[in-house]
């Protein structure tokens, strides 16, 4: 069975700061690993995704994330933060075998001024 | 770009009737998905639908819900005989590809059940 779990329900960051949202996933089967992001009233917006090509990830916003099969891990970071990063954002784990995905529980990032 | 689009963006309704939840996939997508979450809690899977039947369900997906795609656009979520606890945003998604391929999520619609 997939699980995913996001540590840290709420994180603030400083703008211009390092974002580091963290995702550990379970899978019995080799993963597909999504990020996707909510802004308020909106639907969920694909940020990146791995399918078992190159380990490092890059998505739009300067969002990337890092697939490590020994951490079991799938975090999400960006470098310098900006104010309109702040929203809901959700890691997401499907196998080669179904095709539904498994969320987390998201993780709310604030940006401070 | 293409959208998911879903209607209404908000729907209140008195506990016990039935609901009908309004989505238009992205027109060269495949597979349709309806996903929910409740205040607070994951985003959960409660449906897929491929080649005009349903291809997986959750176990949340029981005898209350039904899906239909009627006219070869809109695909729908009925909820037969609505309870407090279906109260939750509900997210329609579409894929081109089932298998390790993106799902592309519309705005949800919030269904309060009064």
């Amino acid at each position: 069975a997939q699980s995913v779990t996001q540590l840290g329900s709420h994180v603030s960051v400083s703008e211009g700061a390092l974002v580091l949202l963290r995702c550990n996933y379970s899978s019995s089967v080799p993963p597909y690993l999504f990020w996707y992001v909510q802004y308020p009233n909106q639907g969920l917006q694909l940020l990146l995704k791995y399918t078992s090509a190159a380990t490092l990830v890059k998505g739009i916003n300067g969002f990337e994330a890092e697939f490590k099969k020994s951490e079991t891990s799938f975090h999400l970071t960006k470098p310098s933060a900006h104010m309109s990063d702040a929203a809901e954002y959700f890691c997401a784990v499907s196998d080669q075998i179904g095709n539904q995905f498994y969320f987390g529980t998201g993780t709310s990032l604030t940006v401070i001024p | 770009e293409p959208e998911v689009t879903q209607t209404p963006s908000h729907q209140v309704t008195q506990m016990g009737q039935e609901v009908i939840l309004r989505c238009v996939p992205i027109s060269n997508h495949l597979y349709f998905y309806w996903y929910r979450q409740i205040l607070g809690q994951k985003v959960e899977f409660l449906v897929s639908f491929y080649n005009n039947e349903i291809s997986e369900k959750s176990e949340i997906f029981d005898d209350q819900f039904s899906v239909e795609r009627p006219d070869g656009s809109n695909f729908t979520l009925k909820i037969r005989s609505t309870k407090l606890e279906d109260s939750a945003m509900y997210f329609c998604a579409s894929s081109v590809r089932g298998r390790g391929t993106e799902a592309f999520f519309g705005q949800g619609t919030r269904l309060t059940v009064v």
